[in-house]
C-alpha cells in the first residue's frame, strides 16, 4: 500500500523568507502523480502544485516549485519570498494511475510570520 | 458553478443514531471520494468511487457506507455513530485527467 509522509508538523518562517517543506512517500509504481494541497484556516482545501512522475522536470507556479526526487522517492515543496497569506496547513498527496486512488500526508503547519 | 456541495455543514448526532452525508458535483467528474480530518492524521480516505456502481474502499471505510448511483451524488453513511467518528468530512471530485481533486466545504460531525 502507498503511504505519504511529511516529517514536520509545524514549521515557521519570516515573511519573504524561503520555506521548504518535506514529502516522502512509498510506492512500488512507475506511474503517479503528486501534489502539494493547501488548506488556509478557512478549510477550503486549495491545489498549489501538480507533478506527473513521468516527467523529470520539476514543476514551478510562481513562488511555488518542488524538487522531485523519483528514486528517493522525495517531493517537496519550496515557497520563496513568503507571504502572510502562505499561512496554512499544507499536505503533500499520492496519486495512483493504477487505481485512482489519492492519498494524503498528515500536513505541515506553516506560519510566516511578519 | 457550484462545484462539490455538501449538506449538512453542521451535526451533532448521539452514539447509535444513522445519518447519510450527502455530496452533489456538477463537473461530471466520473472520481468521488471522502476523506475524513482529524489534528495531527491529516486527511484520511474512507471510500473513493471511479464511476457510477463502482466504490472501493479507502484507508479507513469501516463504520462508513457509500454507493454511488448516480455520477453526481456519493452520500455517505454512518449506520450507528460511534464517538470516534466525530471529526471534518470532506466530499472530493476528479477529472482522472488531472488528478486535481475539487473539494466541499466540509461537515463537521460531532458524536456524542
Amino acid at each position: 500500500a502507498q503511504t505519504v509522509t511529511q516529517s514536520q508538523p509545524e514549521m515557521s518562517v519570516q515573511e519573504a523568507e524561503t520555506v521548504t517543506l518535506s514529502c516522502t512517500y512509498d510506492t512500488s509504481e512507475n506511474n503517479y502523480y503528486l501534489f502539494w494541497y493547501k488548506q488556509p484556516p478557512s478549510r477550503q482545501m486549495i491545489l498549489v502544485i501538480r507533478q506527473e512522475a513521468y516527467k523529470q522536470q520539476n514543476a514551478t507556479e510562481n513562488r511555488f516549485s518542488v524538487n522531485f526526487q523519483k528514486a528517493a522517492k522525495s517531493f517537496s515543496l519550496k515557497i520563496s519570498d513568503s507571504q502572510l497569506g502562505d499561512t496554512a496547513m499544507y499536505f503533500c498527496a499520492f496519486m495512483s494511475d493504477r487505481d485512482d486512488k489519492i492519498i494524503f500526508g498528515k500536513g505541515t503547519r506553516l506560519h510566516i510570520l511578519p | 458553478n457550484a462545484g462539490v456541495t455538501q449538506t449538512p455543514k453542521f451535526q451533532v448526532l448521539k452514539t447509535g443514531q444513522s445519518m447519510t452525508l450527502q455530496c452533489a458535483q456538477d463537473m461530471n467528474h466520473e472520481y468521488m471520494s471522502w476523506y475524513r480530518q482529524d489534528p495531527g492524521m491529516g486527511l484520511r480516505l474512507i471510500h473513493y468511487s471511479v464511476g457510477a456502481g463502482i466504490t472501493d474502499q479507502g484507508e479507513v471505510p469501516n463504520g462508513y457506507n457509500v454507493s454511488r448511483s448516480t455520477t453526481e451524488d456519493f452520500p455517505l453513511r454512518l449506520l450507528s455513530a460511534a464517538p470516534s467518528q466525530t471529526s471534518v468530512y470532506f466530499c472530493a471530485s476528479s477529472n482522472r485527467v488531472t488528478g486535481e481533486l475539487f473539494f466541499g466545504e466540509g461537515s463537521r460531525l460531532t458524536v456524542l
